[in-house]
């Protein structure tokens, strides 16, 4: 079953770099990798996206290595307000079937 | 900032009942989402439009869901009738991409969040 792996929840500080690694072994050959935020009662946010290596916005930064088969968002000086679900995005495809795989989200709880 | 606007925010329903969801994308987006989203899970894809074609109905429950896009703007997602399993937020997103594309870049409305008792 195709399916994307995420940890379940992480916690840091105000003020560190918080890299969250999703896996997706079996992203599909053009797909981009998508990461999106999600506070509580709102819909997801659209933070990043990338093909491979390296891309950066005014937000956040997304790692990816040469096989694509996973993808780091590093939040760089987190605050408060960086308290959310983080989701990966991926289109994936087994068996000549593709599907929009969502992770199951990493909860990251950020403390003063 | 245009956004993905989505009515009503809430529904209480009884089971055995319908219930109807609406969604009105950015304008100029051809491509629409249907997702429902349990509590604690991520979204999980119901239906994708291209204007106003389905491109992607796979993980719709057929036998009570229905959605569509008759003019290629705005959406309607549909359950008849509720089971008590079908509680949940149920979100609608628009992109820019067409399908296939392979970018996901996707902007969402605030939900509707179900409520079957």
């Amino acid at each position: 079953l195709a399916k994307t792996t995420q940890p379940i929840s992480m916690d840091s500080y105000e003020g560190q770099e918080v890299n969250i690694t999703c896996s997706h072994n079996n992203i599909a050959t053009n797909d981009y990798i998508t990461w999106y935020q999600q506070f509580p009662s709102q819909g997801p946010r659209f933070i990043i996206q990338g093909y491979k290596t390296k891309v950066t916005n005014e937000v956040a930064s997304l790692f990816i290595p040469a096989d694509r088969k996973s993808s780091t968002l590093s939040l760089p000086r987190v605050s408060l307000s960086d308290t959310a679900v983080y989701y990966c995005l991926v289109g994936d495809s087994v068996d000549s079937n593709y599907q929009l795989i969502w992770g199951a989200g990493t909860k990251l709880i950020i403390k003063p | 900032e245009a956004e993905v606007a989505q009515s009503p925010r809430y529904k209480i329903t009884e089971k055995s009942q319908a219930v109807a969801f609406w969604c009105d994308p950015i304008s100029g987006h051809a491509t629409l989402y249907w997702y429902r989203q349990i509590l604690g899970q991520g979204p999980e894809l119901l239906v994708q439009f291209q204007d106003e074609s389905v491109v992607d109905d796979s993980q719709l429950p057929k036998d009570r869901f229905s959605a569509e896009r008759l003019k290629g703007v705005d959406s309607t997602l549909k359950i008849q009738p509720a089971e008590l399993g079908d509680s949940a937020m149920y979100l609608c997103a628009s992109s820019l991409a067409p399908f296939r594309a392979y970018s996901y870049e996707q902007y969402f409305g605030p939900g509707t969040r179900l409520t079957v008792t």
